[in-house]
This record gives C-alpha cells, sequence and structure tokens, in this order.
C-alpha cells in the first residue's frame, strides 16, 4: 500500500517552460488535493478534486491547470513556469466522511 | 472565511522543557481542528485532531472555542520533537486550510 505517490520528487524549470507534477493514490479515495509550501504561509491550496470527474479551484490557481484523470489519478500543470511558482508542492487525498488527509511526499519545484 | 493564525515562526527549546505552539482560528460556524506536524524531507503526517481527545507523542491540545484557540502542549520536550508544525481547521466543503506553520528547535 503506497499511499499518495508524487513523481518528480525534485525539478527544475527555467522561467517559461511548462511541466505536469504528477499523483496517484491507491487507498480508494474520493478526494483529491494539491497544496503548495511556502515559508511562513504555510500549505496553500491551489486545486482540488472533490470526486473523479470534478475539479475546483482553491486559494491560489493562478498559474495552474487540474485533471482528474480517473479516481487514481489528480495532476497539476504548469504551462508556463514563473519563479514566484518556486516551491513545494504536495498532493493529498481524502475519503469522502472521514477527515484524515493522507499527503505524498512532495515536489521540490524551482523555477529559475 | 475561515484563517487559521499561528503567531511564533520559530520556537527554540531544551530539551526536558515545556513547549507550548499557539493557534488561533476564525470561523462562525463550528470548525474541526488539527495538528499536522513535517519530521525534516517527510511528509505531513497528523498529529492530533481536537474531536478524538487523545494524547499522541506526548502532544495535548485543547478546543477553547470562547478564545478560538487550538493550542498544542507537551510538558517535556524531546528532541526527536524538532519538525515544523501546523495548525489547521476544516469547515465548510471539508477543505483543510492551514496555518502558517511553527517551526520547533530542541536543543540537547
Amino acid at each position: 500500500n503506497a499511499g499518495v505517490t508524487q513523481t518528480p520528487k525534485f525539478q527544475v524549470l527555467k522561467t517559461g517552460q511548462s511541466m505536469t507534477l504528477q499523483c496517484a493514490q491507491d487507498m480508494n479515495h474520493n478526494s483529491m488535493y494539491w497544496y503548495r509550501q511556502d515559508p511562513g504561509m504555510g500549505l496553500r491550496l491551489i486545486y482540488y478534486s472533490a470526486s473523479e470527474g470534478t475539479t475546483d479551484k482553491g486559494e491560489v490557481p493562478n498559474g495552474y491547470n487540474v485533471s482528474r484523470l480517473n479516481k487514481r489519478e489528480f495532476s497539476l500543470r504548469l504551462e508556463s513556469a514563473a519563479p514566484s511558482q518556486t516551491s513545494v508542492y504536495f498532493c493529498a487525498s481524502r475519503l469522502t466522511g472521514e477527515y484524515g488527509y493522507t499527503f505524498g511526499s512532495g515536489t521540490r519545484l524551482t523555477v529559475v | 472565511a475561515q484563517r487559521v493564525t499561528q503567531p511564533e515562526k520559530l520556537l527554540s527549546v531544551f530539551k526536558g522543557a515545556p513547549v507550548e505552539l499557539k493557534c488561533n482560528y476564525s470561523y462562525s460556524g463550528s470548525p474541526e481542528l488539527f495538528w499536522y506536524v513535517q519530521y525534516s524531507r517527510q511528509r505531513l503526517q497528523l498529529l492530533l485532531r481536537h474531536i478524538s481527545r487523545e494524547s499522541i507523542k506526548g502532544f495535548t491540545a485543547d478546543l477553547n472555542k470562547g478564545e478560538t484557540s487550538f493550542h498544542l502542549k507537551k510538558p517535556f520536550a524531546q528532541e526527536e520533537d524538532s519538525a515544523m508544525y501546523y495548525c489547521a481547521l476544516i469547515a465548510a466543503g471539508n477543505k483543510l486550510t492551514f496555518g502558517g506553520g511553527t517551526r520547533v528547535l530542541v536543543k540537547p
């Protein structure tokens, strides 16, 4: 049981490049989330997906897009990376009716 | 809108000393409150949730609705408690909102 798996673990991008962060969970959870973690600001919600086929904006969605490919996978895309998107990105999932979130190990992204 | 505030960015204590991490929240309804911990370079883990009123790794937290606070306490800090701690709440829509985090450094 791997839980929540994120790939890649590290990435360096040049300004303007695009990339997709992958997230997969094997716990049959309904809801999935993408957060970014920045010093002093905690974790801020970028996008979430309450169930397969639905996605909604969180607190800081600008510059990002998401795809809930199926129940297991929820990807985050940066179409044109900016230095302000340098951060650690965490994916999380949750079973409907439960309060506990399970987090992935994070992707450390640097945009130069 | 809900908001979580952790006023201390860094707490430095000696091993064996008490430690208290402050957390205040704003939400018009009745939120569910949590403490998450992140050890160096690891993923976030749930430490406590107020509804269960349990003690994990010697930590306790009491919800004070009058003061809208959910402070985390441990009477005797250990070096392995050095980590980043986040207070969080779930309100409408079941989205987790985090505070800014408090880094705890326990010195030998």
